[in-house]
């Protein structure tokens, strides 16, 4: 069964560096997410991006962070000045349809700003 | 926006008894209603999930309850197993909204 991946599953970095996380999204899927989930807190939505442009994003996701879709298969998330309390595990996910439909999850990569 | 509160953040019961977890939401205009399972370290995974046109849904030990005029869902689980032992988040989204609002999450701890 197909499955979206992310990379890297782990990152340290210094506070003020910019970090890129990857993912690849199920093939056939049209829309895809960003969500930050904090330990021991909420899955908390951040972007949702389809048809090469943002068609959400909530009040978190603001001028430090992007997402870009470089190529047919990545689905990126920057962070360019990376901040203490931006140190979360960040869910990338996808579907085919977009609302109202099952979103599947990546494994995460969990961020560590030190 | 939508705000999505969830009770109880923490649920314990004895193997074999039932677990409820509640939901309430704001935005009227919400209509989809997934019920997410995540084990520790792991990603989030879809148990179940109503859409507004149906008041129950269920998958054998699993069953979804939504009172739209309320503005509440619930998940029940029957004859609960250790292995139901996780977090559940419950979340709200409406038509044309892929803006998906999270509950804060519960802790079911099943209890051989």
């Amino acid at each position: 069964e197909p499955e979206v991946t992310q990379t890297p599953s782990h990152q340290v970095t210094q506070m003020g560096q910019e970090v890129i996380l990857r993912c690849v999204p199920i093939s056939n899927h049209l829309y895809f997410y960003w969500y930050r989930q904090i330990l021991g807190q909420k899955v908390e939505f951040l972007v949702s991006f389809y048809n090469n442009e943002i068609s959400e994003k909530s009040e978190i996701f603001d001028d430090q962070f992007s997402v870009e879709r470089p190529d047919g298969s990545n689905f990126t998330l920057k962070i360019r000045s990376t901040k203490l309390e931006d140190s979360a595990m960040y869910f990338c996910a996808s579907n085919q349809q977009g609302d109202q439909e099952t979103q599947y999850f990546g494994p995460g990569t969990r961020l560590l700003v030190l | 926006g939508e705000n999505v509160e969830q009770h109880p953040s923490t649920l314990s019961v004895q193997e074999g008894d039932s677990a409820v977890i509640k939901c309430t939401y704001s935005d009227s205009a919400s209509n989809y209603f997934p019920w997410y399972k995540q084990e520790l370290g792991k990603r989030p995974q879809l148990i179940i999930d109503i859409r507004s046109n149906v008041g129950e849904k269920k998958d054998q030990r699993i069953a979804v309850t939504l009172n739209k005029t309320a503005k509440h869902f619930s998940l029940h689980i029957t004859e609960t197993q250790p292995e139901d032992s996780a977090v559940y988040f419950c979340a709200a989204s409406k038509r044309d909204n892929n803006d998906m609002r999270f509950g804060a999450g519960t802790r079911l701890t099943v209890k051989p």
